[in-house]
């Protein structure tokens, strides 16, 4: 069985300032752990993943995320907002040849 | 590469009218495929999925039906829709070679009135 919690169902920060997503997840199995993005009326696309290569794993538009295995955690960081990166944020767990199962997701406001 | 498309991407349809959407996945075979739906300020909810021809999981009990009539073609349908049926729907097909990855269509939205 596995499963993502998404903490925060909204967070809001200023241009130019750090952006801290947060996802803790449960599975029974070593994990494949993934961040997606949603831009109003579009499909999800995919910002990164982790599967079971390097614990710090770079994506797309600056983001990154580190996989913590002690704190079953997986959040996604970028440095500096940039009022593009508004949208809503996806976690999601799917073990190899399991289904994948996606969080609740996170919008992200970026204030000027 | 690998494309997914969705189709029809905007649908109005009234109480108790069928419905059909459908998805094909190019550049790849044998993949798993997936349906969610998006409801308005929800998540993403899987409705079915399915690991090869002819076999579909259902994940919630419903007035949906899928099914996968070739390799890399998945189909939403309902005799009846209902007004809960309304939302976002999204076709999406995962690579076992990159660990599962999933990759999602362009969404469809279906409105019932």
């Amino acid at each position: 069985a596995q499963s993502v919690t998404q903490l925060g169902s909204h967070v809001s920060v200023s241009e130019g300032a750090l952006v801290l997503l947060r996802c803790n997840y449960s599975s029974s199995v070593p994990p494949y752990l993934f961040w997606y993005v949603q831009y109003p009326n579009q499909g999800l696309q995919l910002l990164l993943k982790y599967t079971s290569a390097a614990t710090l794993v770079k994506g797309i538009n600056g983001f990154e995320a580190e996989f913590k295995k002690s704190e079953t955690s997986f959040h996604l960081t970028k440095p500096s907002a940039h009022m593009s990166d508004a949208a809503e944020y996806f976690c999601a767990v799917g073990p190899l040849y399991q289904k994948v199962t996606f969080g609740t997701g996170t919008k992200l406001q970026v204030i000027p | 590469s690998q494309t997914i498309h969705q189709w029809p991407a905007t649908l109005v349809q009234p109480v108790g009218s069928p419905l059909s959407l459908e998805c094909t996945v190019e550049g790849t075979s044998n993949p798993n495929l997936y349906w969610y739906r998006q409801a308005a300020g929800r998540g993403l909810q899987l409705l079915f999925y399915s690991v090869g021809i002819g076999q579909i999981s259902s994940e919630v009990p419903q007035n949906l039906s899928a099914s996968r009539p070739q390799d890399r073609q998945f189909i939403l349908s309902s005799k009846k829709l209902l007004l809960s049926d309304s939302g976002f729907y999204l076709c999406a097909w995962g690579d076992r070679a990159a660990g599962n990855t999933i990759y999602f269509g362009e969404g469809s939205w279906l409105t019932v009135v």
